[in-house]
């Protein structure tokens, strides 16, 4: 199984702050990387696909880069609905897999 | 517009069998794969099986290979997952999601507890 890993697995920023996640997958899985972000008591919400395209109706402060195992997901000037938690999926092979997460809070 | 509203979600006792139904509405049901995900707190987010439009095609993840079924009703825009041989290892909120290699759209989940 490709195993994803996240870090950092939580963050404290401000509002208007410029944020980045990395997810490290344990073998190359070109461009197959996607991001969902998950606020308490809701299902995920997908973000992300393909490293760095953005889903419908996501704003642009969001962005993501990488390929082969190092990705990164940039969240710039941060807005209150921004903090939640935020995982990465592999879509490479299976068994699909998810990060364990990172979670963003306001400091 | 997309919706996925999951039902069943029940406490088992261990041994015991659930199935959990996903109802699609918004979208053209058969022309996509469906998965089934689910989540806990100490294992996070676990895809556990998808199944193709026409459900010619599934695939599971290992730990749940055997003992979960998943199936759909294209007339009925339904999915479903039939669990037996439920552990306590299996409790869960339990998500499906329209699946185009993305979990593009999911339900809102529905808690599985399984104990004595």
């Amino acid at each position: 199984d490709i195993q994803l890993t996240q870090s950092p697995s939580s963050l404290s920023a401000s509002v208007g702050d410029r944020v980045t996640i990395t997810c490290q997958a344990n073998q190359d899985i070109t461009t197959y990387l996607n991001w969902y972000q998950q606020k308490p008591g809701k299902a995920p919400k997908f973000l992300i696909y393909d490293v760095s395209n953005l889903a419908t109706g996501v704003p642009s402060r969001f962005s993501g880069s990488g390929s082969g195992t190092n990705f990164t997901l940039t969240i710039s000037g941060l807005q209150p609905a921004d903090f939640a938690t935020y995982f990465c999926q592999q879509y490479d092979s299976l068994p699909r897999t998810f990060g364990p997460g990172t979670r963003l809070d306001i400091k | 517009q997309v919706q996925l509203v999951e039902s069943g979600g029940a406490l088992v006792k261990p041994g015991g069998s659930l199935k959990l139904s996903c109802e699609a509405v918004g979208f053209k049901f058969d022309d996509y794969f469906m998965s089934w995900i689910r989540q806990t707190p100490g294992r996070g987010l676990e895809w556990i099986a998808y199944i193709s439009g026409g459900s010619s095609h599934t695939k599971y993840a290992d730990s749940t290979k055997g003992r979960f079924t998943i199936s759909r009703d294209n007339a009925g825009n339904s999915l479903f997952l039939h669990m037996s041989g439920l552990e306590v290892a299996d409790t869960a909120v339990y998500y499906c999601a329209r699946t185009a290699g993305r979990f593009d759209y999911w339900g809102q989940g529905t808690l599985v507890t399984v104990s004595a």
